[in-house]
């Protein structure tokens, strides 16, 4: 079955442009999770929804990132005037349900790069 | 694709022979805790996970052994095959919506 997709694959962008990271989880999923992840390092959390509702936001950078999950399916990280330092892979992960043990279903990843 | 690679310890390995994986997570109070592979240019993949209940768990070619007195963590692979190339990442589960964090990873190079 598919798997969990994201949007664009690569983004090249000038620092100070705004950006748009989409996530489309696996279909029934009600957990999401944004992570980040630098060259040579794992992902760091950014942020979890569980259906529409952020649980967590605790990872997020600063106030120039934030995230919404409306209708409890596809997810939008969006970094307002971006900066060179925001260059990263950008993941998503989905799971069944985040209240219990479940496996994480990580997407391609989102490269982008801050010019 | 991208390599995730650059600057991790590496562990080089003979196909055939066992490769050991070792990490040492942080918070005493997990309760749950993953092991990723990741080749490059993908996404991490889920290969195997242990409750803080459990000290050892068996799958196919794999074995985790958690180690809560010292938090150390560690992933065996039997007859290492040159599709288990990787970076393998250890992830511990640091509240119940299932938040992870993730170890600094290991590279592990088999060689023929």
């Amino acid at each position: 079955g598919a798997g969990v997709s994201q949007s664009p694959r690569y983004k090249v962008t000038k620092r100070g442009q705004d950006v748009a990271l989409r996530c489309d989880p696996i279909s029934g999923h009600v957990s999401l999770y944004w992570y980040r992840q630098a060259l040579g390092q794992g992902p760091e959390f950014l942020t979890y929804f569980n259906y529409e509702a952020q649980q967590d936001k605790s990872g997020l950078p600063n106030d120039r990132f934030s995230a919404e999950r409306p209708e409890g399916s596809i997810s939008t990280l969006t970094i307002q005037r971006t900066e060179q330092r925001d260059s990263a892979m950008y993941r998503c992960a989905s799971s069944l349900e985040g209240l219990a043990v479940n496996e994480q279903f990580f997407g391609p990843g989102t490269r982008l790069t801050v010019l | 694709g991208e390599s995730v690679g650059l600057h991790l310890p590496t562990l080089s390995v003979q196909e055939g022979d066992n490769s050991i994986i070792n990490c040492a997570y942080s918070n005493s109070a997990s309760d749950y805790f993953i092991w990723y592979k990741q080749e490059s240019g993908k996404g991490p993949q889920f290969i195997i996970d242990i409750r803080s209940n459990m000290d050892k768990r068996q799958g196919q070619r794999v074995t985790v052994l958690l180690n809560k007195t010292v938090k150390h963590l560690s992933l065996q692979i039997a007859a290492t095959q040159p599709g288990d190339s990787a970076v393998y990442f250890c992830a511990e589960q640091t509240d119940s919506w299932g938040k992870l964090q993730f170890g600094a990873g290991t590279q592990v190079v088999v060689t023929p």
